[in-house]
């Protein structure tokens, strides 16, 4: 079966500092891997996805990942924090359906 | 263009009274699909329609029933809700189910059963 799991549920960090979100999967197949954002009150956006090719995912608001597989890791980072990345990160694995991680609380600190 | 749009954006329902969900896109998409997501917790996969039929059910109870009038439209009908069903009801769509595909998701109803 396939699965994500998120280490940390809530990562702080300062404006201007990296951002580290940490995804680690589990998988028999080659992993379809996503990240989402959720603001508060708010729907899923996708942030980036992972299919075959390129391991290093450039995604949208200057976050990317990178597959390693043989950590089986797709962590999602940020060179420099934004007030505006504040919000829930989810980590998600698909095969014929997709499943989420627990999902991550970025704060950022003034 | 890549909008899911679902009304109401609120609900608030008594445990006897009968209401529905809508989503819609306009993207072109086969494969639509609703979760419920509890506060602090992970979107949940409750039904999945590919091509307008029902594919996936994950043992949803009765008082949950997904309609798909056509490739465009999702319901989501609600009936006898018990307080634990407040949630928030994610829908989403892709081009096709499963794999590679990437889901784009509405804003969401937010629900309460009182």
């Amino acid at each position: 079966a396939q699965s994500v799991t998120q280490l940390g549920s809530h990562v702080s960090v300062s404006e201007g500092a990296l951002v580290l979100l940490r995804c680690n999967y589990s998988s028999s197949v080659p992993p379809y891997l996503f990240w989402y954002v959720q603001y508060p009150n708010q729907g899923l956006q996708l942030l980036l996805k992972y299919t075959t090719g390129a391991t290093l995912v450039k995604g949208i608001n200057g976050f990317e990942a990178e597959f390693k597989k043989s950590e089986t890791s797709f962590h999602l980072t940020k060179p420099s924090a934004h007030m505006s990345d504040a919000a829930e990160y989810f980590c998600a694995v698909s095969f014929n359906d997709m499943r989420f991680g627990a999902g991550t609380r970025l704060t950022v600190k003034p | 263009d890549t909008e899911v749009t679902q009304t109401p954006k609120h609900l608030v329902m008594g445990m006897t009274n009968k209401k529905s969900l809508k989503c819609e896109q306009h993207m072109g998409h086969r494969a639509m699909y609703w979760y419920k997501q509890k506060a602090k917790k992970p979107p949940e996969l409750m039904f999945v329609y590919s091509y307008e039929k029902l594919s996936i059910n994950e043992s949803v109870p009765s008082r949950f029933s997904p309609e798909c009038p056509n490739s465009s439209l999702l319901n989501l009908h609600l009936h006898a809700l018990q307080p634990e069903d407040s949630a928030l009801y994610l829908c989403a769509s892709s081009e096709r189910s499963g794999g590679t595909e990437t889901q784009y998701f509405g804003p969401g109803t937010r629900l309460l059963v009182l």
